[in-house]
């Protein structure tokens, strides 16, 4: 079945700085790679999802990258600012003939946005 | 509209009680999902379901068992809890995919649950 891994487990930048999450999954099948953040107590928000139709996706500060050969997928997040800080959680659907759209999470990134 | 709401927020149990976490959504989905969230572990599908009537196992299904017997409404339940299953417990839900495009997965507000 499909894994996907993220990395790094924890990353602090500084306001204004940029922010790198990178995810890899083992499923060449998989065509749906979401991003949810999640502020503490509170429930996952989708924030950006790219299909695997796409290499690229922008949203105002927020980007994501898939390369579908190396299986690998990205969030970058410009011009960070405190708000960003929370848990952000990559995750990848393999659609099996219509029938599910099971979600496998990465175990999620601690984003620390510094003042 | 009020979204995927679930029910309660909080429980403690000892170990070997049973109860039923309830999930909730008003947004005519037909896909409905529990997920559990630990440190470290990210979320974790347990079961699934693709509608009314119909339920599937996920990554960790052992220990739970769910019901969906009406489409807005998913249970899922825990026969003898073990201090294993302290967790914080996520419904979510979502149209069904449209072509091979997959609908967004939205979320309930979680029940923190811990097994002594």
């Amino acid at each position: 079945g499909e894994n996907v891994e993220q990395h790094p487990s924890t990353l602090s930048v500084q306001e204004g700085d940029s922010a790198v999450i990178k995810c890899t999954y083992s499923d060449s099948a998989s065509n749906y790679f979401p991003w949810y953040k999640q502020e503490l107590g509170k429930r996952p928000q989708l924030i950006i999802d790219i299909r695997s139709n796409v290499g690229e996706k922008k949203d105002q500060r927020i980007a994501v990258t898939l390369n579908k050969t190396a299986k690998h997928f990205s969030l970058h997040i410009t011009e960070t600012q405190p708000e960003d800080s929370a848990v952000y959680f990559c995750a990848a659907s393999a659609n099996y003939g219509g029938a599910t759209n099971k979600l496998i999470f990465g175990t999620g990134t601690l984003l620390a946005v510094q003042p | 509209n009020a979204g995927v709401t679930q029910t309660p927020k909080f429980r403690v149990l000892k170990t070997g009680q049973s109860m039923t976490l309830l999930c909730a959504q008003d947004m005519n989905h037909e896909y409905m999902y529990w997920y559990r969230q630990d440190p470290g572990m990210g979320l974790r599908l347990i079961h699934y379901s693709v509608g009314e009537g119909t339920t599937a196992k996920g990554e960790v299904p052992d220990g739970y068992n769910v019901s969906r017997l009406k489409k807005q409404n998913f249970l899922l339940g825990l026969e003898s809890a073990a201090p294993s299953q302290t967790s914080v417990y996520f419904c979510a839900s979502s149209f069904r995919a449209s072509g091979s495009i997959p609908g967004e997965q939205f979320f309930g507000p979680g029940t923190r649950l811990t097994v002594l």
